[in-house]
């Protein structure tokens, strides 16, 4: 596998449900990234982990819980979502938080019913 | 509020012409701009990008200016080509760091074969 991987790539869940989000870069980077890509908005910023530490939470509902175990896996913990929590989730990663090019995963479409 | 704004959702060029993709953002702290291209399925992938000390930035095909009184940027492609076909994304970052990017709606690109 090469660049950064997400899975799995479409979720439909209950808003009673817990599921979790996976993120795998192999670049050998140290900064990674939760966006939320909602229908014709841009994309928003949620999370951002520096060598494993969260150094950014832009006002995000406890609902959605990160975890950053080591520099390549990044994980998005939901759980009682609500429909408008429905969209696109795009993980990201860059060489530190000192660079701007990021490079994304392929996202994981979710619908919350 | 929107900080970056691409006020054309759609563009459709013939093959072997220009195509002229514009962005507009209101913080004057900005100072690194990125466009990102994305194809259907995929994660956006960086594709060029231009510092505020610069007015023009080329690659290839590509070439990015910007307009630091006017608070705009631009991407040229020439010659267009039928894989250009994408939705183009500006993002800005400024004050707040390198990590934290600011992103545009986008802007879908047909080029017409």
């Amino acid at each position: 596998e090469t660049g950064v991987t997400q899975t799995p790539r479409h979720l439909v869940m209950g808003m009673t449900n817990k599921k979790s989000l996976k993120c795998e870069q192999h670049l050998g980077h140290n900064a990674m990234y939760w966006y939320k890509q909602s229908a014709k908005k841009p994309l928003e910023l949620m999370f951002v982990y520096n060598f494993k530490e969260q150094t950014e939470n832009n006002s995000v509902p406890s609902r959605f819980s990160p975890e950053c175990p080591n520099s390549s896996h990044l994980f998005l913990h939901l759980h009682t979502l609500q429909p408008e929590d429905s969209a696109l989730y795009l993980c990201a990663s860059s060489q530190d938080q000192r660079t701007y090019e990021q490079y994304f995963g392929p996202g994981t479409r979710l619908t919350v019913t | 509020d929107q900080q970056v704004k691409q006020n054309s959702p759609s563009l459709s060029v013939q093959e072997g012409r220009i195509s002229i993709l514009n962005c507009d953002y209101t913080n004057s702290m900005f100072d690194y701009f990125l466009w990102y291209k994305k194809y259907p399925a995929e994660g956006p992938t960086f594709l060029i990008s231009i510092s505020s000390i610069k007015d023009k930035n080329e690659d290839g095909r590509f070439t990015v200016f910007l307009n630091k009184s006017a608070k705009h940027l631009s991407l040229h492609i020439v010659p267009s080509q039928p894989g250009d076909s994408a939705v183009y994304f500006c993002a800005a970052s400024g004050e707040a760091g390198a990590n934290n990017l600011f992103f545009g709606t986008g802007t879908r690109l047909t080029v017409i074969p």
